[in-house]
């Protein structure tokens, strides 16, 4: 079974600083990973996508993850945070594959403070 | 482009009635479409698949005669609450796959469903 983990509930930023939220994943063969954000209220908005090729990844609002393999992780940066970052965010994983059975896993969210 | 769009964005209803929300893809085709549930500080958890023209796919331990999903075109799934409860209230999102890019996944804004 596939699976995302997500280790910080939350995660505080001062602005302008760098941020870091970090994704682990297991699944089963290649991976397609996913970033996306959740604003209060809202429903999700794709950032960015790691399916193959640079394992660095650049999406949008100026963010990036970075794929690595050998520690199945998909961690999302950027180098200089923002107060309008301030949401909740979603790593999630699905097996490189089509059809209907490739379902999209999430893991549990990290919520990004960031202040001034 | 990818543009998901659901109505209503939010909806009171009396228990015992029925209610239903509609996922529209804007701008893409969708053969699939898929809805979730996401309870309050949690992540989204899937409850069925929609597929174009055939019956749903619906996750374990959800009940396909209390959620009733049609998939009537390419651009159109809706989900029915039937004799909705107030442990129904949630926020129910959908999301959709291109038929011409299946790899990402888009959302619609979210249906925030009271049942008093």
């Amino acid at each position: 079974a596939q699976s995302v983990a997500q280790p910080e509930d939350q995660v505080n930023v001062a602005e302008g600083n760098p941020l870091t939220v970090k994704c682990t994943y297991s699944v089963s063969g290649n991976p397609y990973l996913f970033w996306y954000v959740q604003y209060p209220n809202r429903g999700l908005q794709f950032l960015l996508k790691y399916i193959t090729g640079d394992n660095l990844v650049k999406g949008s609002y100026g963010f990036e993850a970075e794929f690595n393999k050998s520690q199945t992780s998909f961690h999302l940066k950027k180098p200089s945070a923002l107060v309008s970052d301030s949401a909740l965010y979603f790593c999630a994983v699905r097996p490189a594959q089509t059809g209907t059975a490739s379902k999209l896993t999430f893991g549990t969210g990290t919520r990004l403070q960031v202040t001034l | 482009g990818a543009v998901v769009s659901q109505h209503p964005s939010w909806v009171i209803c009396k228990s015992g009635t029925s209610v239903k929300i509609e996922c529209r893809s804007l701008d893409f085709q969708a053969t699939t479409m898929f809805w979730y549930r996401q309870f309050p500080k949690q992540s989204l958890m899937l409850m069925a698949t929609s597929n174009e023209g055939s019956k749903a796919t619906y996750e374990q331990g959800v009940e396909k005669d209390k959620f009733l999903i049609n998939h009537a075109s390419l651009t159109l799934s809706t989900l029915t609450v039937t004799s909705a409860h107030p442990e129904d209230s949630s926020f129910y999102i959908c999301s959709a796959r291109a038929n011409r890019n299946q790899e990402t996944q888009y959302f619609g804004p979210g249906t925030r469903l009271l049942v008093l």
